[in-house]
């Protein structure tokens, strides 16, 4: 069963302070990873990926860790600021026979509190 | 990246009608996706609508209720048939460019009463 969880439905944090979402897969077969950010009345929008190759990919404020053994992965955003306040949703990607299938979580709310 | 654009933004339709939603993309794309987000739910792949073929339905969806045109490479249309309730949602259509990252229309928010 291919599954990507985020089991925390909201989150809030204070600006400057660390924002760390959460993101849970179900099978080793996932081998790349990425992160979303979300406006309301907006399509998501591409923030930051990580291959199942690595363990850490940096951009800018927004840092994802990847840890295959626990099959978890997390998004930083140091230092958070109001604009950060958007729904996050972790994806992954697994090899189904001769496709590539791309598997949604649920979404996190982040609001950061200026 | 690319400019995605979709129309309408939003409708509320009456059961049992029919509602065609446009993507169009300011550059030529092979691949283009429609996703489905219904309420409290993450977004679910209804079909890839590829240029000159017929579109790929994933499973729990099929061409009669969601039929899709692609008549080139920039644009393409969902229908959502014949409607009922449950087919109120956010639909987005979406290219994929190079990574595997998908870049998303701003979606089309439709009720159906």
């Amino acid at each position: 069963d291919q599954q990507v969880k985020q089991n925390s439905p909201s989150l809030s944090v204070q600006e400057g302070r660390i924002s760390i979402l959460n993101c849970d897969y179900t099978n080793s077969m996932f081998d790349y990873f990425l992160w979303y950010k979300k406006y309301p009345a907006e399509g998501p929008t591409f923030l930051i990926s990580i291959s199942s190759i690595k363990d850490k990919n940096e951009d800018g404020r927004f840092t994802v860790f990847l840890n295959k053994s626990a099959k978890h992965l997390s998004l930083h955003i140091v230092p958070s600021q109001p604009g950060d306040s958007a729904v996050y949703f972790c994806a992954a990607y697994y090899n189904a026979g001769n496709n590539r299938k791309l598997i949604w979580g649920l979404g996190t709310s982040l609001a950061v509190n200026p | 990246s690319a400019v995605i654009s979709q129309k309408p933004s939003r409708d509320i339709c009456q059961r049992g009608t029919s509602l065609t939603i446009q993507c169009q993309v300011d550059s030529q794309v092979t691949m283009m996706f429609w996703y489905r987000q219904q309420p409290g739910q993450s977004l679910t792949l209804i079909a890839t609508a590829n240029q000159g073929s017929e579109a790929t339905y994933e499973s729990g969806f099929v061409i009669d209720k969601f039929p899709i045109s692609r008549p080139n490479l920039t644009f393409s249309t969902l229908t959502v048939s014949n409607m009922s309730p449950e087919d109120s949602s956010i639909y987005l259509c979406s290219v994929l460019f190079g990574g595997g990252q998908h870049h998303f229309g701003p979606g089309t928010r439709l009720l159906v009463l």
